[in-house]
C-alpha cells in the first residue's frame, strides 16, 4: 500500500522559510517522478513542482521558481520541498503527490499546513 | 501555459440526475487530462486518468470523454456521496495545471 507522509508545516512569518517533507513508502520511490502541490483555504488545488524518479530534473510554477526548490533523497525515500521567501499567498496546504504509470496521480498524501503571516 | 476552464463553477443536482461538467482546454493536450473528486479536508480522489479510462475502484457511474481541447466528465446517476467539488488536470505540458473546479451540490 502506497503511503505518503508529509510534515514540516506551521506558522512563519513573511521572509521566512520552511522544509516540507514527505515520507514514501510501499513502492519503488527512485523509479516515480514526485510532485508537490498546494491549496489555498477555499481554493483550488495549484501545482507546485515537479521532480523526476533521478531527482536530475525538476519543474517549478513560475509562481514559486526561485523561492522555492525540490529534492529528494532516494536512499530515504523522502521528497523535499525548501521554500524561501515565504509570502502571506503563500499559505496553503502543501500535499505530495506520486506520479503515476498513467496520467492522473492516484496517491497523494494527507497533505500539511503552511500559514504565512505576521 | 495551458489554461483549463471548467464549466459550470457550480452546479445543483438531486439525486439520480445525471451530471456532465465540460474542461475546455486553451491548447491541445491529447489524451493527458485527468479528473478528479474532492471532499472538504481530503486531499483530491482519482476518477480519470488518461481523458477517458476509469481508475480501478471507482464506480461506473463516472465516466469521461473527449480528447485534444474539449473534455467532460459526466456521473451518470447522481449519489449522495458525489456530492463534491470536481476538478481536472492537465498534465501534457508543464506548468502543469488544475481547472477551477465544479462544486457539485444537493439541490
Amino acid at each position: 500500500e502506497v503511503q505518503l507522509l508529509e510534515s514540516g508545516g506551521g506558522l512563519v512569518q513573511p521572509g521566512g522559510s520552511l522544509r516540507l517533507s514527505c515520507a514514501a513508502s510501499g513502492f519503488t520511490f527512485r523509479s516515480y517522478a514526485m510532485n508537490w502541490v498546494r491549496q489555498a483555504p477555499g481554493k483550488g488545488p495549484e501545482w507546485v513542482s515537479t521532480i523526476t524518479g533521478s531527482g536530475s530534473n525538476t519543474y517549478y510554477a513560475d509562481s514559486v521558481k526561485g523561492r522555492f526548490t525540490i529534492s529528494r533523497d532516494n536512499s530515504k525515500n523522502t521528497l523535499y520541498l525548501q521554500m524561501n521567501s515565504l509570502r502571506v499567498e503563500d499559505t496553503a496546504r502543501y500535499y505530495c503527490a506520486k506520479a503515476g504509470d498513467s496520467s492522473g496521480w492516484l496517491d497523494w498524501g494527507q497533505g500539511t499546513m503552511v500559514t504565512v503571516s505576521s | 501555459d495551458i489554461q483549463l476552464t471548467q464549466s459550470p463553477s457550480f452546479l445543483s443536482a438531486s439525486v439520480g440526475d445525471r451530471v456532465t461538467v465540460t474542461c475546455r482546454a486553451s491548447q491541445g493536450v491529447s489524451r493527458y487530462l485527468a479528473w478528479y473528486q474532492q471532499k472538504p479536508g481530503k486531499a483530491p480522489k482519482l476518477l480519470i486518468y488518461a481523458a477517458y479510462d476509469l481508475q480501478s475502484g471507482v464506480p461506473s457511474r463516472f465516466s469521461g470523454s473527449g480528447s485534444g481541447t474539449e473534455f467532460t466528465l459526466t456521473i451518470s446517476t447522481l449519489q449522495p456521496e458525489d456530492f463534491a467539488t470536481y476538478y481536472c488536470q492537465q498534465l501534457s505540458s508543464y506548468p502543469l495545471t488544475f481547472g477551477g473546479g465544479t462544486k457539485v451540490e444537493i439541490k
